[in-house]
């Protein structure tokens, strides 16, 4: 079974750009979160959807949004990109997303300059 | 206080040692315990999972489970280079991705 795949893998902006960051989630898998990772803060949680529906939201300002696909496939995207949002974003997705555990891609690097 | 500590290390020890890995936590609602592998430049890798209290072997890994103490453990033994990663903790008591809380990770390096 394919795992999930995240893509791009690298990217490089500058401020005030926007980004789309893609994720396909194991086939099945109904449940996908994003998490911003930096060597400060270690794994934060953006957001979750599930069917299409955003289900839960981390605490992240209105830039970052996201959305479903009826295939379960999501985006993230992040608008007025700012140098402190340089980070390995990391997508996950889970069969329910509250008691199955989270089996994650390998995330999209984004630098910004 | 955060919810879940753990110590980030750096952890060195020589090929063939038993390493251990802990996490301690303070929210008691806890139910779900994992834990990831994390090699460089790639996503968290799910190790082991488990519910509630006790122990869970696979293979050379063993993850502990203590309620009570809130605290966690990951053994590995006969530690092999190829475990040179940073290992994450992670625990939820359910009900949505929003609810899963990560340790900041342990990096560990095993010298052949």
């Amino acid at each position: 079974k394919a795992g999930v795949t995240q893509t791009p893998r690298y990217l490089i902006k500058t401020r005030g750009q926007q980004v789309t960051l893609s994720c396909s989630p194991i086939s099945g898998h109904r449940s996908v979160s994003w998490y911003q990772q930096t060597p400060g803060q270690g794994l934060q949680f953006l957001f979750e959807y599930f069917s299409e529906t955003q289900r839960n939201k981390g605490n992240f300002p209105g830039r970052f949004s996201g959305r479903q696909f009826s295939n379960s496939r999501s985006e993230m995207n992040v608008s007025t990109l700012e140098l402190g949002d340089s980070a390995l974003y990391l997508c996950a997705s889970s069969s329910t997303g509250s008691e199955q555990p989270q089996h994650f891609g390998d995330g999209t690097r984004l630098s910004i300059l | 206080q955060k919810e879940v500590e753990q110590d980030p290390g750096p952890l060195s020890v020589p090929e063939g040692a038993i390493v251990s890995l802990n996490c301690t936590y303070s929210n008691s609602a806890f139910q779900y315990f994992m834990w990831y592998r994390q090699y460089s430049r790639k996503g968290p890798e799910l190790l082991m999972y488990t519910y509630s209290s006790g122990n869970k072997e696979d293979g050379r890994f063993t993850a502990q489970v203590d309620k009570s103490s809130k605290y966690i453990s990951l053994f590995i033994r006969d530690s092999q280079p190829s475990d040179s990663a940073t290992y994450l903790c992670a625990m939820s008591r359910g009900g949505g991705a929003n609810n899963l809380f990560f340790g900041t990770g342990t990096r560990l390096t095993v010298i052949p």
